[in-house]
């Protein structure tokens, strides 16, 4: 079956760091997306990794290893706005749809 | 500018009574979705479609019916056979060549049942 596992909930404080782990089992893999998801509002996207390795985008990065079924989102310098549902998704093998974890929700406190 | 809309942003309806949601994207992408998200469970495909008169079922298709006339355009209903609609409703979709990676969100629509 299709199985993507993240931690319900993180807490933070403003400038630190914090690392969003992701754990995958499906039947196929095209790619692996993070997004990022404000309450009431639709995700927005964050990164894409199809690759092993590690994508930065500004204070956002995200780590992929196929071998592991695992992914991390590590989110630098951390800002009172940073404070929203991280979505971790799949591709699967037919190459269109999303399947998606549960979500995490952090909290940066000040 | 380009981009997915959705209408309305809230929607209430009673018992019994089918809805239907709006989907419209001008971003010529082929492939639409419609997701489903309730609170601590993710978002759940209801249906997507990749071409024009063409569309399958997702995950949790039952009660649910859709429509790909035009490939601006893809409405979802929901049907009185749906037994807990209340929820937040996201359409999306995703382009081919360089912008095949990104999947595109609607501003969603929550609906209510009365």
């Amino acid at each position: 079956g299709q199985n993507i596992d993240q931690p319900t909930e993180m807490t933070a404080t403003e400038g630190a760091i914090v690392q969003i782990n992701c754990t995958y089992q499906t039947s196929g893999f095209n790619g692996l997306f993070w997004y990022q998801q404000h309450a009431g509002e639709a995700p927005t996207f964050l990164s894409y990794n199809v690759l092993d390795g590690l994508e930065e985008k500004g204070r956002f990065s995200s780590f992929l290893s196929r071998s592991k079924g695992y992914s991390y989102l590590l989110l630098k310098e951390l800002q009172m706005k940073d404070s929203a549902s991280y979505l971790c998704a799949v591709r699967d093998q037919a190459g269109t749809a999303l399947i998606f974890g549960k979500g995490t929700t952090l909290s940066v406190s000040s | 500018d380009g981009g997915i809309t959705q209408s309305p942003k809230y929607l209430f309806r009673k018992e019994g009574q089918n809805v239907t949601l709006s989907c419209e994207q001008n971003l010529n992408h082929d492939a639409m979705y419609w997701y489903r998200q309730d609170p601590g469970q993710g978002l759940r495909l209801i249906y997507y479609s990749q071409i024009v008169n063409d569309f399958q079922k997702g995950d949790i298709a039952e009660g649910y019916s859709v429509s790909r006339e035009k490939k601006e355009s893809f409405p979802l209903t929901v049907t009185s056979a749906q037994k807990n609609p209340t929820a937040f409703y996201l359409c999306a979709s995703i382009g081919g060549g360089a912008n095949y990676n990104e999947q595109f969100f609607g501003p969603g629509t929550r609906l209510t049942v009365l």
